[in-house]
């Protein structure tokens, strides 16, 4: 089985200033790590996911992800934040490959923009 | 672009009532699920079916049941509803193509039980 844990329920930064949202994962077999948003009264949308291969990660709206097996994280960054950034993050992990459809998601984080 | 809706957005219910929340996908995906969100509990698996007729238990299954009569709509049912049951659900589709477990969410329904 699969866990992942987000230390920070929340994180306020202010405008323009980098951010990083941290996810450790607990599996014993290989996984694909996945980060999904969610703006206020919407669904989860996907930012972006690591299933093999290069270990950074770039997905959607200038965010990245390093996989870093050896220390089981999975940490999202962006360089420079926007008030449109507000919202909640949410990591998610499941076992690689067929057969293991179901992803087990972290408490989220939830990142306030300061103007 | 992958479109899942649910139902309806807002639903507020008494206690006891049958409630029905309906999902549909329109991407021809195998895999359908049921989640719910609470703060400071992030998403926990209620239901999943991996094809028509087909369910596995989630997380957190008690009180609620599930239907899939066809690919493109997976229903939640509330038997009883009750005040605990307060809470946003949402729903998501994937494909098993490519074994890649990437899943689609639609809006979500805050669901209010008083």
């Amino acid at each position: 089985a699969q866990s992942v844990t987000q230390l920070d329920s929340q994180v306020p930064v202010f405008e323009e200033a980098p951010v990083e949202l941290r996810c450790n994962y607990s599996s014993s077999v290989s996984v694909y790590l996945f980060w999904y948003v969610q703006y206020p009264n919407q669904g989860l949308q996907l930012l972006l996911k690591y299933l093999s291969g290069s270990t950074l990660v770039k997905g959607i709206n200038g965010f990245e992800a390093e996989f870093n097996k050896s220390q089981t994280s999975f940490h999202l960054r962006k360089p420079s934040v926007h008030i449109s950034d507000t919202a909640e993050y949410f990591c998610a992990v499941s076992a690689g490959g067929f057969g293991n459809e179901k992803l087990t998601f972290g408490t989220g984080t939830r990142l306030t923009i300061i103007p | 672009d992958v479109k899942v809706t649910q139902s309806s957005r807002y639903l507020v219910k008494r206690t006891g009532e049958k409630v029905f929340l309906e999902c549909v996908q329109d991407m021809d995906h195998e895999n359908m699920f049921w989640y719910r969100q609470d703060p400071g509990l992030g998403l926990r698996l209620i239901y999943f079916s991996y094809d028509v007729k087909m369910k596995e238990k989630g997380d957190i299954p008690e009180g609620y049941s599930v239907s899939r009569e066809k690919k493109e709509r997976f229903s939640l049912i509330l038997e009883s509803a009750s005040t605990n049951q307060t809470s946003m659900y949402l729903c998501a589709s994937s494909s098993i193509a490519g074994g890649r477990n990437e899943q689609y969410f639609g809006p979500g329904t805050r669901l209010t039980v008083t």
